[in-house]
């Protein structure tokens, strides 16, 4: 589809529980991107992908947070032992190649730690 | 570090006026984006301009790359309440493919 899906839209966890969440990018799209958006404005760079090979991880807290894009299946984005301040929304976007410079983003799942 | 910072913050002007709005970094970018943001969706890119000194029109709406690839600029004429949301300028380093984003506008056009 020419939509980039990501789920579930929203998430609660408790503290220390572990997330994970979900994103299938636009088919035939090679580039994937992981942002965080807090404070409403503010977005994080955090992984992208180039297909199922990581392309650029600098943003990712790595203790924790885990990615993957597996063929033939969604991306993800994994939390480990979540904290209060992981609570934001988290867009996922692609890209057809390193010259397309447009991306399509999804419309996010918000994770609320509690 | 990448910073690309927006002015204003916040805009709320009467259906029927023109608006700019100025994305403004100390880094060059090989390509800067615009989007909209509007509650409980992702962005929606608007445009995208490469060449310093570019000029791109969508309608009502005229966006600028600066000569030096570090600036740009999104003019609204004639607001219309359909354009309230959140204005984010995004840019793309050169030799990097993530994008930096803007600190954001939100406007708000009232009828």
């Amino acid at each position: 589809g020419e939509e980039v899906a990501q789920t579930p839209k929203h998430l609660v966890r408790g503290e220390g529980q572990k997330a994970k969440l979900y994103c299938a990018p636009i088919k035939g799209h090679s580039y994937v991107f992981w942002y965080q958006q807090v404070l409403k404005n503010e977005f994080k760079f955090l992984i992208s992908f180039q297909n199922e090979n990581v392309f650029d991880e600098t943003g990712m807290p790595k203790e924790r947070f885990s990615a993957k894009c597996l063929p033939n299946s969604p991306c993800s984005l994994e939390i480990q032992a979540t904290k209060l301040e992981d609570s934001a929304v988290y867009f996922c976007a692609s890209s057809q190649s390193r010259q397309d410079y447009g991306y399509t983003f999804g419309s996010g799942t918000r994770l609320t730690v509690v | 570090t990448q910073l690309l910072e927006q002015s204003p913050q916040f805009l709320s002007i009467q259906e029927g006026e023109n608006l700019t709005v100025y994305c403004n970094s100390s880094s060059v970018f090989s390509s800067l984006q615009w989007y909209r943001q509007e509650p409980g969706e992702g962005p929606v890119l608007l445009v995208t301009v490469v060449t310093g000194g570019e000029v791109k029109k969508l309608k009502r709406l005229t966006f600028q790359f600066g000569d030096a690839r570090k600036d740009s600029s999104l003019h609204i004429t004639a607001a219309q309440p359909g354009d309230t949301g959140l204005y984010l300028c995004a840019g793309v380093g050169t030799g990097f493919q993530k994008l930096v984003f803007g600190t954001g506008t939100r406007l708000l056009v009232s009828p």
